[in-house]
């Protein structure tokens, strides 16, 4: 079956860092996104992997390693701002849909 | 930038209605997709469309159906509302032909079915 995987919630602190998991089984591989949204707000892109390594974007930073069905989320020098949910999804062979993971609620204190 | 615009942001219809949820894009997109998300669970593809009056079913179309009779307006109808259909219903669209091209969504429509 297809499966992905994400912590339901995490809690960091303000200008600290923080890596958010996603594991995945699926039946083919052709990318994966990362996605955030606010509370009552749309899902909005975030980044794209398609190869193994690191794909670095300003304070955000997103991870693939394909033989391991694994990516990962980093987030630097949190702001509150970043209170959201982050959400993991993989492209399978079809070249429209995404299958996506439940996302993980990112909760920033002072 | 890439606009996805829904027709409502909050919805109240009765049991056993005929209610429609619209979406227009502007960015000349093929491929749309509707989508409802509840709480715990992913965003969950009820239906979608690669083209002008094509449609696929997505993994919960049950109850649903869609029309798509121009290209950038892509409609979802409850045939006959039921309480377990209350959700957000989020709209998407994408450009076709491209694996690294993203989804871009709507504000999403809060239906509750009463």
């Amino acid at each position: 079956g297809q499966n992905i995987d994400q912590p339901t919630e995490m809690t960091a602190t303000e200008g600290a860092i923080v890596q958010i998991n996603c594991t995945y089984q699926t039946s083919g591989f052709n990318g994966l996104f990362w996605y955030q949204q606010h509370a009552g707000e749309a899902p909005t892109f975030l980044s794209y992997n398609v190869l193994d390594g690191l794909e670095e974007k300003g304070r955000f930073s997103s991870f693939l390693s394909r033989s391991k069905g694994y990516s990962y989320l980093l987030l630097k020098e949190l702001q509150m701002k970043d209170s959201a949910s982050y959400l993991c999804a993989v492209r399978d062979d079809s070249n429209y849909q995404l299958i996506w993971g439940a996302g993980t609620k990112l909760i920033i204190k002072p | 930038d890439v606009k996805v615009t829904q027709s409502s942001r909050y919805l109240v219809k009765r049991t056993g209605e005929k209610v429609f949820l619209e979406c227009v894009q502007d960015m000349d997109h093929e491929n749309m997709f509707w989508y409802r998300q509840d709480p715990g669970l992913g965003l969950r593809l009820i239906y979608f469309s690669y083209d002008v009056k094509m449609k696929e079913k997505g993994d919960i179309p049950e109850g649903y159906s869609v029309s798509r009779e121009k290209k950038e307006r892509f409609s979802l109808i409850l045939e006959s509302a039921s309480t377990n259909q209350t959700s957000m219903y989020l709209c998407a669209s994408s450009l076709e032909g491209f694996s690294n091209q993203p989804q871009h969504f709507g504000d999403g429509t809060r239906l509750s079915i009463l």
